[in-house]
């Protein structure tokens, strides 16, 4: 069982938008705004979409946002194209024990 | 362009020691505000980070695995490597070697992975 919570699956049609939550605890989420966001497509590595909750990397899309409110996080996915149909996984720093926890991931698929 | 390279064996057997290496290319591992760690995907299965190391030789460990964990960095060869002892089925995954930043805690550089499979 991951540390933070995510829906096993997610799907919309192009054009639409799409939200991914995440849940965590007081003691991840809750506490930082260390939350990241990763895209990974079948057989690669995982992609850096957000870090810091809702800042995006050089070179990522601004159809990809990212949010936090108390202990969820949030990405969302504006515009859907067929290329963003990946597994979506969060992640949060959790304190200098534990370091950072993910997600188990969701699956977007684009209808 | 930062480049990560994971190698190693593909197969291990059960009880014995998983050892992998990753290069770094296009960067210096000595940079200040990165530490360098593995992370692991079972087949199906989500990410967990197993260790990160920093290039003065400090090291983070996951609770669950830090009994058998090792994680070492090679400055010179720009490479920093990991073990994984006493080994069971349960460790076969992909393991990814990723860059993270310092106080900020993502992963912005990771390799491509490699499959490690733990059978007899």
């Amino acid at each position: 069982q991951s540390a933070l919570t995510q829906p096993a699956s997610v799907s919309g049609s192009p054009g639409q938008s799409i939200t991914i939550s995440c849940t965590g605890t007081s003691s991840d989420v809750g506490s930082y705004n260390l939350v990241s966001w990763y895209q990974q497509h079948p057989g690669k590595a995982p992609k850096l979409l957000i870090y810091e909750v809702s800042k995006r990397p050089s070179g990522v899309s601004n159809r990809f946002s990212g949010s936090k409110s108390g202990k969820m996080a949030s990405l969302t996915i504006s515009g859907l194209q067929a290329e963003d149909e990946a597994d979506y996984y969060c992640c949060s720093y959790a304190g200098s024990s534990t370091f950072v926890v993910f997600g188990g991931g969701t699956k977007l698929t684009v209808l | 362009q930062l480049q990560l390279q994971e190698s190693g064996p593909g197969l291990v057997k059960p009880s014995e020691t998983l050892s992998l290496t990753c290069t770094v290319s296009g960067g210096s591992i000595r940079s200040r505000n990165y530490y360098w760690g593995w992370i692991r995907q079972p087949p199906g299965k989500g990410l967990e980070l197993i260790g990160s190391i920093y290039y003065s030789g400090s090291t983070y460990y996951s609770p669950s695995l830090k009994s058998r964990v090792t994680i070492s960095v090679d400055t010179s060869k720009n490479q920093f490597s990991l073990k994984l002892t006493s080994v069971t089925a349960a460790d076969t995954a992909v393991y990814y070697c990723a860059r993270h930043v310092d106080y900020a805690y993502y992963f912005d550089y990771w390799g491509q992975g490699t499959l490690v499979t733990v059978s007899s």
